[in-house]
């Protein structure tokens, strides 16, 4: 079958870094993308990996390792407003854009 | 701006009833998809679609129907609706060869 494991939390504080992991089971696998979302809110795009190797959005960046089956999110310079759900999401199959999602990591930032 | 919009924002039906959910985007994209989110359970694809007129089934289609009569509208339809339908439902679209998915608020539904 298909999956995505992601641990369901992490809390740091201001200014830390956090890396949240994901693994992956898909197949026909060519790509991983990352969400967020706020409570109450929509997921929005954060990024995405189709080639192994480093991506970097500002205080976020996201990784890709095929031969491993994995990705991670690292959220740098952490502040109050990443407080949120972030989702790793596979892109595979025989479908244009059809989506795998994790099951989410809440991120808890304190002060 | 992209724009993704439903219908509703908050829904409560009851058990047997047929629900109609409405999802507008204004970005001509081709692809559009229907999922629910349920706690722990991440978002779940139902259906989606990638021209008017064609659907396919996502990983939970059980219990739902989709339309898309025009390139702008893709509809989730609950045809006798259950309790365990109850649900947060999120509707999203993409553009032809891009990676990024725009979700619509959300509809929650209530089914009692």
């Amino acid at each position: 079958g298909q999956s995505l494991e992601q641990p369901s939390e992490v809390t740091a504080v201001e200014g830390a870094i956090v890396q949240i992991n994901c693994t992956y089971q898909t197949s026909g696998f060519y790509g991983l993308s990352w969400y967020q979302q706020h409570d109450g809110g929509a997921p929005t795009f954060l990024s995405y990996n189709g080639l192994d190797g480093l991506e970097e959005t500002g205080r976020f960046s996201s990784f890709l390792s095929r031969s491993d089956s994995y990705g991670y999110l690292l959220l740098q310079e952490l502040q109050m407003k990443d407080s949120a759900s972030y989702f790793c999401a596979s892109h595979g199959g025989d479908s244009w854009g059809k989506l795998q999602f994790g099951a989410g990591t809440q991120v808890v930032v304190t002060p | 701006d992209v724009k993704v919009t439903q219908s509703s924002r908050y829904l409560v039906k009851r058990t047997g009833e047929k629900v109609f959910l409405e999802c507008v985007q204004d970005m001509d994209h081709e692809n559009m998809f229907w999922y629910r989110q349920d706690p722990g359970l991440g978002l779940r694809l139902i259906y989606f679609s990638y021209d008017v007129k064609m659907k396919e089934k996502g990983d939970i289609p059980e219990g739902y129907s989709v339309s898309r009569e025009k390139k702008e509208r893709f509809s989730l339809i609950l045809e006798s609706a259950s309790t365990n339908q109850t649900s947060m439902y999120l509707c999203a679209s993409l553009g032809q060869g891009a990676h990024e998915q725009y979700f619509g608020p959300g509809t929650r539904l209530t089914v009692t």
